[in-house]
């Protein structure tokens, strides 16, 4: 058990469908991430949040809708996915301080696949 | 910029084997750096991690040893088990207050009894 759970652990749906991935940290961190990890890529951080603002967006499409509204929950919303969505989206908090090393926890992850 | 190279896999080993897995790195400043595993159909755990130049971690008899001098920080296990199988990432991550790991493209391991 790590402490950050992730639902659903696996999601189909179709092009036209709206879904929501749900994410929680019960760590007391104050920072969540959300990334992709496709097969045969490097794991590719989509968005962060620090106290509940975004600080980064890595150039994702605006069919992923991030939430965050609280410091313990992560929301990523999808809307007109392309089958090359498919991949398993993981969700990690961590608690950010001036010193000492960022140690990210991870969920599960969500296996979402696109028909 | 910042980037993270493991050796390519997959590496295929007999139980009770020795095992090395490389990972380089490029960075400005003095990043920590991180070994985390997935098992099938997990996420990823922390394995073992190093904040500074010298310093070795270690977790259930994996190790890796944060080498400035070569800009490496190879993980490695004397005995590896079957219940090792997993794919492995070497990642970094700068100190002082950085929120982003840079990972590496991770190293399937399967260990054979």
């Amino acid at each position: 058990e790590t402490g950050v759970t992730q639902t659903p652990r696996h999601l189909v749906m179709g092009m036209t469908n709206k879904k929501s991935l749900k994410c929680e940290q019960h760590l007391g961190h104050n920072a969540m991430y959300w990334y992709k990890q496709s097969a045969k890529k490097p794991l590719e951080l989509m968005f962060v949040y620090n106290f509940k603002e975004q600080t980064e967006n890595n150039s994702v499409p605006s069919r992923f809708s991030p939430e965050c509204p609280n410091s313990s929950h992560l929301f990523l919303h999808l809307h007109t996915l392309q089958p090359e969505d498919s991949a398993l989206y993981l969700c990690a908090s961590s608690q950010l301080r001036d010193q000492g090393s960022n140690e990210q926890f991870f969920g599960p992850g969500t296996r979402l696949t696109v028909l | 910029g910042n980037s993270v190279t493991q050796m390519e896999g997959p590496v295929t080993l007999s139980e009770e084997a020795f095992l090395t897995i490389n990972c380089t790195y490029t960075a400005t400043g003095y990043p920590s750096l991180f070994w985390y595993v997935q098992y099938p159909g997990e996420g990823l755990q922390l394995l073992l991690k190093a904040t500074k130049a010298d310093d070795k971690g270690s977790n259930k008899g994996f190790e890796a040893t944060y080498r400035k001098e070569t800009t490496s920080f190879h993980l490695e296990k004397g005995s590896v088990q079957v219940s090792d199988s997993a794919v492995y990432f070497c990642a970094l991550s700068r100190i002082q207050g950085a929120q982003k790991l840079v990972f590496g493209q991770g190293t399937r391991l399967t260990i054979n009894p």
